[in-house]
């Protein structure tokens, strides 16, 4: 088990550019989530993966911010067209579908994105 | 609509005395609670979850978390403090019913142990 990854760590683009973060889960967790969090605050859910299918979206997530997760295993989360505010640390967690952890989420180490 | 509230934004406790971390919650229907700590430029760490049984949850690094449905309340507690547990620590909550996503994070405590 070698845990969540995500890729890159840290990124600095500037105002209104695209950027792309990857999330890679645990091996047999077959649920992927993407959460948003600023300074100061607890993660926000943007949206949940179960294999490929994208279950649920919230309402944070506008039209600029899109993600994909192709073949059930690792996901992207794009963000085109930067704006100040999207500067956060974007987590990904995942957690399985069965068992007795399917409540547990577990988290990678985070995207912090810097936008100037 | 569910909510959780940490309504302590720091606390500060002297190495060795036991912490307290407080949380409170909202939901419709039973809870599952949860705690996580993390620490400076990381992501979460899972400590322990409430789903249902015994309302005292033991979970990692010594941390335990008291379940009291009446009061709505799930503090996190450690009998004796250690300067490695000085972070930044969010409780969270979902509904009974509620899908795998609806986690709601509170908004954290930060925890300074002083030596």
């Amino acid at each position: 088990d070698t845990g969540v990854s995500q890729d890159p760590r840290h990124k600095i683009t500037k105002r209104g550019q695209n950027v792309t973060f990857r999330c890679d889960p645990i091996s047999e967790h077959n649920r992927l989530y993407w959460y948003r969090q600023t300074l100061g605050q607890g993660p926000e859910f943007l949206t949940y993966f179960q294999n490929e299918a994208q279950l649920e979206k919230s309402r944070l997530l506008s039209d600029r911010f899109s993600a994909e997760r192709p073949k059930g295993s690792f996901s992207t989360l794009e963000i085109q067209r930067t704006e100040q505010g999207d500067s956060a640390m974007y987590l990904c967690a995942s957690s399985p579908s069965s068992g007795g952890s399917t409540d547990t989420q577990y988290f990678g180490p985070g995207t912090r994105l810097t936008v100037l | 609509a569910q909510s959780v509230a940490q309504p302590e934004d720091q606390v500060n406790v002297a190495e060795g005395n036991p912490l307290t971390v407080k949380c409170t919650y909202s939901v419709s229907g039973n809870p599952y609670l949860f705690w996580y700590v993390q620490y400076p430029n990381r992501g979460l760490q899972f400590l322990l979850k409430y789903i249902t049984g015994d309302n005292l949850v033991k979970g990692s690094y010594g941390f335990e978390a008291e379940f009291n449905k009446s009061q709505t309340s799930f503090h996190l507690k450690k009998p004796s403090a250690l300067v490695s547990d000085s972070a930044l620590y969010f409780c969270a909550v979902r509904g009974f019913k509620s899908s795998a996503s609806k986690i709601i994070f509170g908004s954290g405590t930060r925890l300074s142990i002083r030596p």
